[in-house]
């Protein structure tokens, strides 16, 4: 089965850039999520990208896709302490369900 | 803006009492999910449905059965809960169409004693 793989955490500076990575394994996915997820709360849905995609950029996120690789990354640029929470990629499988990774923990330092 | 409700954030139950977990969404999806979290174990699918009276059991089922009378509304059961059923329940709906990303409630976290 599919199986969606990130590091377990990360940690940077207020200001500075972050980037998280997933790798994925089903290479006919149509679409990859990142979601984030604040202490205590449910999963809120960040971005999306479809895979005939390369890049999608939405304010201070940048999401880039590595189709050959199956890797998905997600910047984010002057990383805030509002910043601070899990993150979570996701690939969908059969039935419209989604794989998620186990999630990146990111904090950010002042 | 697409919105899913959980009846409780904090729930306190005993060993052996039938626990009812409900989830509501407002945007006619079709799909309806229950995951729960644990550290560690990431989200793990119970139950979904993908459609009112349809459900299909997910990754750990054992323990657990769901209701979808409406369209609107899917319930979570624990016939008689246990302590291992300690979690943060999550609850997603979504659309039957791409790019079929799931909206989140806030959570319930259920503590059995």
């Amino acid at each position: 089965g599919e199986d969606v793989e990130q590091s377990l955490f990360l940690s940077v500076r207020e200001g500075d850039s972050s980037v998280i990575n997933c790798t994925y394994t089903d290479s006919s996915s149509t679409y990859l999520y990142w979601y984030k997820q604040e202490p205590g709360a449910g999963l809120q849905l960040l971005t999306y990208i479809f895979s005939n995609m390369d890049m999608k950029q939405d304010q201070r996120l940048t999401v880039l896709l590595n189709k050959k690789d199956k890797h998905l990354s997600l910047r984010i640029a002057d990383t805030q302490t509002g910043d601070s929470a899990i993150y979570f990629c996701a690939e969908p499988n059969a039935g419209n369900m989604l794989t998620f990774g186990g999630g990146t923990r990111l904090m950010v330092k002042p | 803006d697409v919105k899913v409700t959980q009846s409780s954030r904090y729930l306190v139950k005993r060993t052996g009492e039938k626990v009812f977990l409900e989830c509501v969404q407002d945007m006619d999806h079709e799909n309806m999910f229950w995951y729960r979290q644990d550290p560690g174990l990431g989200l793990r699918l119970i139950y979904f449905s993908y459609d009112v009276k349809m459900k299909e059991k997910g990754d750990i089922p054992e323990g657990y059965s769901v209701s979808r009378e409406k369209k609107e509304r899917f319930s979570l059961i624990l016939e008689s809960a246990s302590t291992n059923q300690t979690s943060m329940y999550l609850c997603a709906s979504s659309t039957g169409q791409g790019p079929y990303e799931q909206y989140f409630g806030p959570g319930t976290r259920l503590t059995v004693t």
